[in-house]
């Protein structure tokens, strides 16, 4: 069964640091992946995600991730960290074919951005 | 364009009381359809998803029950609410096997 890692559950960043938050998949084939942000009592928004075409996926905010099938990670990074950027961020994952009805996430990473 | 309506946003409800939250989609057709819960510091745990009316796939045993009586609808309940059931329950909708889109979801405290 599909599932995944977030290697820690808080990172904290200065403003204007490089932001990077690691996820890392276990599926018998390549899956989709996503990453989501979540601010504080809200649902979850859309930051990215992964479907088969580029490795390198850019999304909403500045953000980006890369595929990497051989290190099945699936990591979010942004160059410049912004102080609105502090939330929680979870990764996301689904099979393509089989038991593609289920979409699994992480246990999340809190972001802090420190002035 | 669609979009998802989850109700209430807050509920407080005593121990051993029943439960039940609604969730809607609009603008859409035979979305998949899921529950999740979050619980502090415990992430985004999968309850219940569904591909079509009265289909109710479970992942995890649990004082919950999910129901879909109608295409674009998803109800989460209980019968008698434990106080380990308290958290925050989001629902969401795909349109086939690629992202999800959530509602705002309802804060449940059980007292």
């Amino acid at each position: 069964a599909q599932s995944v890692t977030q290697l820690g559950s808080h990172v904290s960043v200065s403003e204007g640091a490089l932001v990077l938050l690691r996820c890392n998949y276990s599926s018998s084939v390549p899956p989709y992946l996503f990453w989501y942000v979540q601010y504080p009592n809200q649902g979850l928004q859309l930051l990215l995600k992964y479907t088969s075409a580029a490795t390198l996926v850019k999304g909403i905010n500045g953000f980006e991730a890369e595929f990497k099938k051989s290190e099945t990670s699936f990591h979010l990074t942004k160059p410049s960290a912004h102080m609105s950027d502090a939330a929680e961020y979870f990764c996301a994952v689904s099979d393509r074919w089989q038991g593609a009805q289920k979409l699994v996430f992480g246990q999340g990473t809190r972001l802090t951005i420190n002035p | 364009s669609q979009t998802i309506h989850q109700w209430p946003a807050t509920l407080v409800q005593p121990v051993g009381s029943p439960l039940s939250l609604e969730c809607t989609v609009e603008g859409t057709s035979n979305p998949n359809l899921y529950w999740y819960r979050q619980a502090a510091g415990r992430g985004l745990q999968l309850l219940f998803y569904s591909v079509g009316i009265g289909q109710i796939s479970s992942e995890v045993p649990q004082n919950l029950s999910a129901s879909r009586p109608q295409d674009r609808q998803f109800i989460l309940s209980s019968k008698k609410l434990l106080l380990s059931d308290s958290g925050f329950y989001l629902c969401a909708w795909r349109p086939g096997f690629t992202e999800a889109f959530f509602g705002q979801g309802t804060r449940l405290t059980v007292v």
